[in-house]
């Protein structure tokens, strides 16, 4: 069976320091990839999604970035952590069937300070 | 761009009695897949219900169920007997079965459930 590894669960980090937060997926080949983060009143909102090593889409302009150096694995980056960047970030995978459902990680909580 | 509109923050509902969540979406396309998604207070993601958009039929789920207006571009799902964990947010969902690569969620809507 398929299984999503995301960590860490918590993260408390200053301002202007760097951040990677990494996730995994297990059972499975090929696997579309999201970061998505949750803030308060804004639902989910979707960061960067990729179909395939190295091919990464962006949804937002910021302070963030992605990569994905192996199939099932999918890295959220930043080199300089601003106060806004505080939030829950989800890692999920689905399989390129439309119909499929995204399979979520159990989420980073980052509080920068 | 689609996007996915849930224009209500909070809902309430007694135990046992039925709830409606709303949900509508913006796109120009024919086919597409709309879902449900439940997080607790576990922040876990789970999938409540799904809907394919050519078929006419709603989707049911046990107690969940979805009144799907294509026309109208509304999806909204009704939870009924309500249960005390049920509680938790729901999360309104599209994917285009054209482009499949991007899930799109709605704001949410966190639902309370008393006793």
């Amino acid at each position: 069976s398929q299984t999503i590894h995301q960590w860490p669960a918590t993260l408390v980090q200053p301002v202007g320091s760097p951040l990677s937060l990494e996730c995994t997926v297990e059972g499975t080949s090929n696997p579309n990839l999201y970061w998505y983060r949750q803030a308060a009143g804004r639902g989910l909102q979707l960061l960067f999604y990729s179909v395939g090593i190295g091919q990464i889409s962006s949804e937002v302009p910021q302070n963030l970035s992605a990569s994905r150096p192996q199939d099932r694995q999918f890295i959220l980056s930043s080199k300089k952590l601003l106060l806004s960047d505080s939030g829950f970030y989800l890692c999920a995978w689905s399989s390129v069937a439309g119909g499929s459902e995204a399979f979520f990680g159990q989420g980073t909580r980052l509080t920068v300070v | 761009a689609q996007t996915v509109t849930q224009s209500q923050p909070e809902m309430s509902v007694q135990e046992a009695e039925t709830v409606t969540l709303s949900c509508t979406y913006d796109t120009s396309e024919s086919d597409y897949y709309l879902f449900w998604y439940k997080q607790p207070p576990s922040r876990q993601m789970i999938l409540v219900i799904r809907q394919e958009a050519y078929k006419q039929q709603n989707a049911t789920e046990n107690r969940f169920s979805v009144n799907f207006q294509k026309a109208a571009k509304s999806f909204s799902l009704k939870i009924s007997d309500s249960q005390l964990g049920d509680a938790a947010m729901y999360f309104c969902a599209y994917r285009s079965a054209y482009n499949t690569d991007k899930l799109i969620f709605g704001t949410g809507t966190r639902l309370q459930v008393f006793p």
